[in-house]
């Protein structure tokens, strides 16, 4: 079992929809991930947070919005996606420690599956 | 990039058998980990080796770690049918937080 949870498993969605993808983890965490992974590929990178605040953006297009509300919370708010952003999508979290430069043991939610239209 | 690269890409063997996969990235690290998928679900954790260390052992399996080469393997001994899965390199660069997988090895174990 994960103790990362993520929200809705499966979403299908319009290109012109507005929605979220939902991410709680309650192990005190204080660094959390959105990761890409299409089929057969491995998770790239897309947001980091540290202590609540946007630490990494690794280029991604503004149709996706990360938000952190709090230390258990990350969101993705998706609006005018495209069929090429359908993917599982994963959020993780690690202990992200203050201070130092590693990055220890991510611990991963089972993912959201996005289907855009 | 600090992309990891490894191969093989698949690997099928039988139950029993000893399965190595390796690793090779780009740039210097604070550590490397592997982590295992199983079929379009979340990744787990299975270890994590620091720069400074050469061989980590945990439970069968058995992962080394060659700076100077760049490079990493994973071996799982006395392979399960429970093995089967995608596994990943991981490193993690200098400034942290920034941990970029490797593009996996697919292993099958055939019972």
């Amino acid at each position: 079992d994960t103790e990362v949870t993520q929200t809705p498993k499966h979403l299908v969605m319009g290109m012109t929809n507005k929605k979220s993808l939902k991410c709680e983890q309650h192990m005190g965490h204080r660094a959390m991930y959105w990761y890409k992974q299409k089929a057969k590929k491995p998770p790239e990178l897309m947001f980091v947070y540290s202590y609540e605040k946007l630490s990494i953006n690794e280029s991604v297009p503004s149709r996706f919005s990360p938000e952190c509300p709090n230390s258990s919370l990350l969101n993705l708010h998706l609006h005018a996606l495209q069929p090429e952003d359908s993917a599982l999508y994963l959020c993780a979290s690690s202990r992200g420690k203050y201070g130092t430069a590693n990055t220890g043991e991510l611990f991963f939610g089972e993912g959201s599956r996005l289907t855009v239209l | 990039s600090q992309q990891g690269e490894e191969d093989p890409q698949a690997l099928s063997i039988q139950e029993g058998e000893n399965a190595t996969m390796n690793c090779s990235y780009k740039t210097s690290i604070n550590n490397l980990q592997w982590y295992r998928q199983n079929s379009g679900r979340g990744l787990v954790h299975l270890i994590l080796i620091r720069s400074n260390e050469r061989e980590k052992h945990s439970g069968r399996l058995r992962v080394t770690l060659d700076t100077s080469k760049k490079s990493s393997s994973l071996l799982i001994t006395a392979s399960r049918a429970a093995d089967t899965a995608s596994y990943f390199c991981a490193t993690d660069g200098l400034y942290g937080n920034k941990l970029v997988f490797g593009a996996g090895t697919i292993l099958r174990v055939k019972s």
